[in-house]
């Protein structure tokens, strides 16, 4: 079965520092996905991208964080400037639409800002 | 708001026995309702949607309006179906899957 694939599966960096984190989704899919999870919480939507724009975003999803599709076949979120409450496994997604359409989810970075 | 409500952080059972898992959401129009499993060391995968009304590894899940619920069931648990499982709501085609809080699953032998 094809995968998401997600860099690095761990990122480590300082408070006020940029991130970028990086996700390849299956190829044939139209719709981009970023969740986060923070230790002991809940699986928490960030944003959706499809179409070369974003469709939708969280109240977390802030003028902190960004997202982009640049070549075609990465999909990025990109954290500028880093705080300790960003301290979380990131997931990105990405599925065909349709009804009822399954979401396929990368493994994960986690993400610890010191 | 849409909301999803898993009111059990964790449930053991023995191998053998039923097992069901809670699930209540809030929303007011017709929502699309998904189970997710991640097991140890493993990404988030689908493991049913209620509009296909399938039955994957022995679980089954029943949308019901009218209770706003979608608890899934399974009649003989097995060990290796020790995980978290997230209960899942999606409002239209593209759409946040909006989670519960999860529930862990831990089956004894």
């Amino acid at each position: 079965e094809p995968e998401v694939t997600q860099t690095p599966s761990h990122q480590v960096t300082q408070m006020g520092q940029e991130v970028i984190l990086r996700c390849v989704p299956i190829s044939n899919h139209l719709y981009f996905y970023w969740y986060r999870q923070i230790l002991g919480q809940k699986v928490e939507f960030l944003v959706s991208f499809y179409n070369n724009e974003i469709s939708e975003k969280s109240e977390i999803f802030d003028d902190q964080f960004s997202v982009e599709r640049p070549d075609g076949s990465n999909f990025t979120l990109k954290i500028r400037s880093t705080k300790l409450e960003d301290s979380a496994m990131y997931f990105c997604a990405s599925s065909d639409g349709g009804l009822g359409e399954k979401l396929f989810f990368g493994s994960g970075t986690q993400l610890s800002v010191l | 708001a849409q909301r999803v409500t898993q009111p059990e952080k964790l449930l053991s059972v023995f191998k053998g026995a039923p097992v069901e898992l809670k699930c209540n959401y809030s929303y007011s129009g017709s929502p699309e309702l998904f189970w997710y499993v991640q097991y140890s060391r493993q990404r988030l995968q689908l493991l049913l949607r209620h509009i296909s009304r399938e039955s994957i590894k022995g679980f089954t899940a029943d949308l019901n309006k009218g209770e706003t619920s979608f608890h899934l069931k399974k009649p003989f648990a097995q060990e290796e179906d020790s995980a978290m499982y997230y209960c899942a709501l999606k409002r239209n085609q593209g759409g946040k899957l909006i989670f519960g809080q999860g529930t862990e699953l831990s089956v004894k032998p």
